[in-house]
């Protein structure tokens, strides 16, 4: 059975680092995208972008480049969303989902919440 | 980029109706869309790919049509267990996800 696992939800203030983790298994994690969707509270889903296990291939959302950087550790299946210094405006449900044919596999999501 | 509209934003319907949402690109994204269902505090699902295949699994009162700029997402005969939140999504060129519609029962 796939199965994308999400880090448990955070509570940080504005300017702290975070990284954020999604563990693949159930499939081969090498040879299939992993994306990462955003969810403001309340709001729909925004497409962040896109890492190839395989390779470290990258690609952002024009409106994430630079504010976010997307890794993968591909010797312990595990696809990474980080930020170096976090903005209120970040507080959201990030979800991770294997690319196939349309986001086929989703994580439970995690929960980020900046506050002072 | 590609901006993908959705319409209605919201929509409320009896069980047994045939529900019909629409997503227009605002180029052309061939067949290149997909549709996801969304309920409350749950992650999204795949429904449908390349705009008119049924994902696995999914029952058969789905459906979706389309190419090019114009697409639509059709529940035959709407069941409670159908509300939800839609959304369209292209990945012609990156991806983008429509605004999302909002479908509850009257």
């Amino acid at each position: 059975e796939v199965q994308l696992v999400q880090s448990g939800a955070e509570v940080k203030k504005p300017g702290e680092s975070l990284k954020i983790s999604c563990k693949g298994s159930g499939y081969s994690f090498s040879n299939y995208w992993i994306g990462w969707v955003r969810q403001m509270p309340g709001k729909g889903l925004e497409w962040m972008g896109i890492i190839f296990p395989g390779d470290s291939d990258t690609r952002y959302s024009p409106s994430f480049q630079g504010q976010v950087t997307i890794s993968v550790d591909e010797s312990i299946n595990t696809a990474y969303l980080q930020w170096s210094s976090l903005k209120a405006s970040d507080t959201s449900i990030y979800y991770c989902a294997r690319q196939v044919k349309g986001f086929d596999s989703w994580g439970q999501g995690t929960l980020v919440t900046v506050s002072s | 980029d590609i901006q993908m509209t959705q319409s209605p934003s919201s929509l409320s319907a009896s069980v047994g109706d045939r529900v019909t949402i629409t997503c227009q690109a605002s180029q052309d994204i061939h067949n290149y869309l997909n549709w996801y269902q969304q309920k409350p505090g749950k992650a999204p699902k795949l429904l449908i790919y390349d705009a008119s295949n049924l994902e696995t699994g999914v029952p058969s009162r789905f459906s979706g049509g389309g190419s090019g700029t114009d697409f639509t997402f059709t529940i035959s005969s709407l069941q409670p267990e159908d509300i939800a939140t839609y959304y369209c999504q292209q990945y012609i060129n990156l991806y983008t996800f429509g605004q999302g519609t909002r479908l509850e029962i009257k």
